[in-house]
């Protein structure tokens, strides 16, 4: 079946440190591939999304390119910020005829002064 | 626009009670999903409803949980005869009928003592 795998945390980094975070996947079919970024006590927000290959998602300096070759979706920003600290999930929609969106098991980002 | 609306945020129940959780998509959104997430898990999907109707309920555990999404008023999620097992964050997320980005409310964080 459909999965999402992530990069296990927690991930500590100093501020304005290069971020990555890995994620890779199992689906059949073209799925659309996303960010969502859950900060402390509040729901999901999507962060980016991707909807085929090659396709990057870009959003308050955070990247993620769709890499069918690699089935990857790796987030990456170049200078982190204390507020950038929260938990990240890649997801991904299988493209059936509804979209049931799958989700990695998350990554804790803490980005420290 | 308001976003997805959840309530109550918290809520507290004693074993063998009942807990209703509500949700209110954004305006113009006619589907709807319940998610799971347990104290340092991810997001598990339970089920899809449109109006009136469960599209898919396989993530819905087969017995005290049922969800509804009538006409008028906001979707129901509710656990019968609760268990401390049950304690968890539940998100709702709506799209458009023709979207595949799902938009999520804050969470119900239920506690069962």
């Amino acid at each position: 079946g459909n999965s999402v795998t992530q990069m296990e945390g927690p991930v500590t980094l100093s501020e304005e440190a290069f971020l990555t975070i890995n994620c890779t996947y199992t689906a059949t079919g073209y799925p659309s591939l996303f960010w969502y970024v859950q900060y402390p006590g509040e729901g999901l927000q999507l962060l980016l999304k991707a909807t085929k290959a090659d396709d990057k998602g870009s959003n308050k300096g955070f990247e993620a390119t769709y890499r069918k070759e690699t089935t990857s979706f790796h987030l990456e920003k170049g200078s982190v910020q204390v507020s950038d600290s929260a938990v990240y999930f890649c997801a991904l929609s299988d493209g059936t005829s509804y979209d049931k969106v799958i989700f990695g098991p998350g990554t804790s980002l803490s980005v420290i002064p | 626009n308001a976003g997805v609306m959840q309530n109550p945020r918290h809520l507290v129940r004693r074993r063998g009670q009942e807990a209703r959780l509500r949700c209110s998509p954004m305006k113009g959104h006619s589907h709807v999903y319940w998610y799971r997430q347990l104290p340092e898990e991810g997001l598990k999907f339970m089920v899809y409803l449109q109006k009136e109707n469960i599209i898919d309920e396989s993530g819905m555990p087969k017995e005290r949980f049922s969800a509804e999404f009538p006409k008028e008023g906001p979707s129901i999620l509710r656990i019968q005869q609760v268990v401390r097992g049950d304690s968890a964050a539940y998100f709702c997320a709506s799209s458009p009928p023709d979207g595949e980005t799902q938009y999520f409310g804050p969470g119900t964080r239920l506690l069962v003592l």
